[in-house]
């Protein structure tokens, strides 16, 4: 079965600091991964996904992911942080197959203080 | 990019009613639609899979009796609480495939926020 990590449930950073999130998946084939984006009482945001190929992906916002299979990692990244980040970041995971399911995490919380 | 749109954003309803959200994508064909529920500060839960023509795929532990869902057309699907109770307050989201895309993306709709009294 497929399943997300995302062990940091909440990060507090400083306007204009990095910012990493990271996201772990258990799967038993080449997955489908993703990162979302939810502002409060929103729907989700797509930031970016990986299918194949470069395992560094960009997203939208500033937002670059990176693919590690030795790691079975999918950790999100920015090089500086805009208030407007604020918000609730997803980690998913899908199979390739036509039920396109998808695992999420438990979702980490970023605060960004001024 | 596609757009999904989810009605009502937010409903408020007396205990023992029912309640429909509705769930639609604007500017392209979804086959498969899914329906999610969100606890305060936690993930989303997968309730059921809905798919256009057929009768949804519901989640262990979902009661199908409870959360009505159709999918009549291919832009349009709906979930109707039954005699929603408090219990059911929730964020209820929902999200669409796009037939003509082969990836494993999804589009979200905007969420509903449902508070049974």
């Amino acid at each position: 079965a497929q399943s997300v990590t995302q062990p940091d449930i909440h990060i507090t950073v400083s306007e204009g600091a990095s910012l990493e999130l990271r996201c772990n998946y258990s799967y038993g084939a080449t997955p489908y991964l993703f990162w979302y984006v939810q502002s409060p009482g929103q729907g989700l945001q797509l930031l970016l996904k990986y299918f194949s190929g470069d395992t560094l992906v960009q997203g939208i916002k500033g937002f670059e992911a990176e693919f590690k299979r030795s790691q079975s990692s999918f950790n999100l990244r920015k090089p500086s942080v805009h208030w407007s980040d604020a918000a609730e970041y997803f980690c998913a995971v899908g199979p390739i197959s036509n039920d396109y399911k998808l695992s999420f995490g438990a979702g980490t919380t970023v605060t960004v203080r001024a | 990019g596609a757009v999904v749109s989810q009605h009502p954003s937010r409903v408020i309803c007396k205990s023992g009613t029912s309640v429909k959200i509705e769930c639609r994508s604007l500017d392209f064909q979804a086959t498969t639609m899914f329906w999610y529920r969100q606890f305060p500060k936690q993930s989303l839960m997968l309730m059921a899979t809905s798919n256009e023509g057929s009768k949804a795929t519901y989640e262990q532990g979902v009661e199908k009796d409870k959360f009505l869902i159709n999918h009549a057309s291919l832009t349009l699907s709906t979930l109707t609480v039954t005699s929603a109770h408090p219990e059911d307050s929730s964020f209820y989201i929902c999200s669409a495939r796009d037939r003509g895309l082969n990836t494993g993306e999804l589009f979200f709709g905007e969420g509903s926020r449902l508070t049974v009294l």
